[in-house]
C-alpha cells in the first residue's frame, strides 16, 4: 500500500465547477509534488512544495491552484477547467527536496474527467 | 540539458521469457541519480531502484536486475522469467540538482500467459 494518499480517486466535473484534489503523506517528507499525466505519456511536473515554499511550473494555467496547509498535506484547487485538463493527477513526496538522492513516492492518483 | 530516452514503446513477451528494457540518458552534470518506476494499470508509480552516478555496480533484486554503464550513458533493466504481474508501463528517470525529475516516455510491457 502506498503511503501517499490521494482523494478522490475519480472525479468528474463540469467546466464551471470548483473542486479540489487532496494529497496526504505521513512519512515526514519535506517535499511534495503535483504531476499531471496524460494517457501513454510520462508525468509532467506542475508544482513543488519544499521547505514551505511553493515552486510553480510556469506553463501551468492559473485554473490550477495549489495549497499546502501543512507539511503533510497538499491540495490542488480546480476552477473553470477545460476538457483537455482531463488526466491522471499524481501526488508525490520525497524525503529531502534539494539537490539530493530522494526518490519520489507516488500516490495512486486522481483520475479527472472534465465534461 | 537533461534527457531520458526509452526507445522501446511497447514490448510483448511470453511468460517466463527474459526481457530487457533500455534507458539512455543525457546530462552534463557529474552528479546525478537514475531511477526506474513501474506503473501498473491502477495508476500508481511504484519506485523500483535508485542509482547514483558514482556507483556503477549492477544490482539484482529477485527477478529484477539493473545494468548501469556510464560509458554508454545507459541504465537498462532486465526482468528474468517474466510473469503476467510484470505487465505495466516502466519509466526510467533522471534527477540532477534540484527538484526536477526527467522521465523517459515509458515502455509498455505486456507479458502473455
Amino acid at each position: 500500500d502506498t503511503e501517499v494518499t490521494q482523494t478522490p480517486k475519480h472525479l468528474v466535473m463540469g467546466m464551471t465547477n470548483k473542486k479540489s484534489l487532496k494529497c496526504e503523506q505521513h512519512m515526514g517528507h519535506r517535499a511534495m509534488y503535483w504531476y499531471k499525466q496524460k494517457a501513454k505519456k510520462p508525468p509532467e511536473l506542475m508544482f513543488v512544495y519544499s521547505y514551505e515554499k511553493l515552486s510553480i511550473n510556469e506553463s501551468v494555467p492559473s485554473r490550477f491552484s495549489p495549497e499546502c496547509p501543512n507539511s503533510s498535506l497538499l491540495n490542488l484547487h480546480l476552477h473553470a477547467l477545460q476538457p483537455e485538463d482531463s488526466a491522471l493527477y499524481l501526488c508525490a513526496s520525497s524525503r529531502r527536496p534539494d539537490g539530493n538522492t530522494g526518490e519520489l513516492f507516488f500516490g495512486e492518483g486522481s483520475r479527472l474527467t472534465v465534461l | 540539458a537533461q534527457k531520458v530516452t526509452q526507445a522501446q514503446t511497447e514490448i510483448s513477451v511470453v511468460e517466463k521469457e527474459d526481457v530487457t528494457l533500455d534507458c539512455v540518458y543525457e546530462t552534463r552534470d557529474t552528479t546525478y541519480y537514475l531511477f526506474w518506476y513501474k506503473q501498473p494499470p491502477s495508476g500508481e508509480l511504484v519506485f523500483l531502484i535508485r542509482r547514483n552516478s558514482f556507483d556503477e555496480q549492477n544490482e539484482i533484486s529477485g527477478r529484477y536486475s539493473w545494468n548501469f554503464q556510464k560509458s554508454t550513458s545507459s541504465f537498462n533493466f532486465t526482468i528474468t522469467a517474466s510473469q503476467v504481474v510484470d505487465s505495466a508501463v516502466y519509466f526510467c528517470a533522471l534527477r540532477v540538482a534540484g527538484n526536477q525529475f526527467y522521465f523517459g516516455t515509458g515502455t509498455s510491457l505486456t507479458v502473455i500467459p
